[in-house]
């Protein structure tokens, strides 16, 4: 069974510009989470989707980050317009259920100049 | 309010020590949930052990085990005769039913010498 998925691994852009990060879940978990953990500091959550519908963004730190789960499958995070503390690792994790465990996939850096 | 401390940044042993991460977490809900998570060098989160709060017993996997105990809101994890490929930083982490999002410690990095 495929893991959790993140694409692209690496990425680099200049303030200002537009990142959209991609998320692909565990076949068959409704429950999706983007997560970030910038330099030096703790791994926070930033939200939640159960399925397409956001259950919690309270981690969201502002408006120019916008998470979509069309369909219920895949999730993008896009970052609109990048800004230098946006730099930093980006976590995707899925679950079968609510409270269940998390699987992380590999990250995205994301490092803007 | 939700936390989890993990006062060891970096530990430093020698092959074949023991070594014993700690985890102090603080909730008010009754049912939670704690995580240790492994991140290697090459930077992925790997999943090790989960348990509810409701169940106290100790685990034991291979050279890994856990200490769970509600009294001192601790969840420490231990491993025993640790190798180089145990060099990692190694995140506890909190779930609330009220709430599913992780709450991560700050990690701990642990190097093992040869």
């Amino acid at each position: 069974e495929a893991g959790v998925t993140q694409f692209p691994s690496h990425s680099v852009i200049e303030k200002g510009q537009t990142v959209t990060l991609r998320c692909d879940p565990i076949s068959g978990h409704d429950n999706l989470y983007w997560y970030r953990r910038v330099m030096g500091k703790e791994i926070k959550f930033l939200l939640h989707f159960v399925k397409e519908s956001k259950q919690d963004e309270s981690g969201m730190p502002n408006n120019r980050f916008l998470a979509e789960r069309t369909g219920g499958t895949y999730s993008t995070l896009k970052v609109q317009p990048a800004e230098l503390e946006d730099s930093g690792v980006y976590f995707c994790a899925s679950s079968p259920g609510l409270g269940r465990t998390q699987y992380f996939g590999p990250g995205t850096r994301l490092l803007v100049l | 309010a939700q936390k989890v401390t993990q006062a060891q940044t970096e530990i430093s042993v020698v092959e074949k020590e023991d070594v014993t991460l700690d985890c102090v977490y603080e909730t008010r809900d009754t049912t939670y949930y704690l995580f240790w998570y492994k991140q290697p060098p090459s930077g992925e989160l790997v999943f090790l052990i989960r348990r509810n709060s409701f169940d106290e017993q100790n685990e034991i996997s291979g050279r890994y085990s856990w200490n769970f105990q509600k009294s001192t809101s601790s969840f420490n994890f231990t491993i025993t005769a640790s190798q180089v490929v145990d060099s990692a930083v190694y995140f506890c982490a909190l779930c609330m039913d009220s709430s599913y999002k992780l709450i991560f410690g700050s990690g701990t990095r642990l190097l093992v010498r040869p």
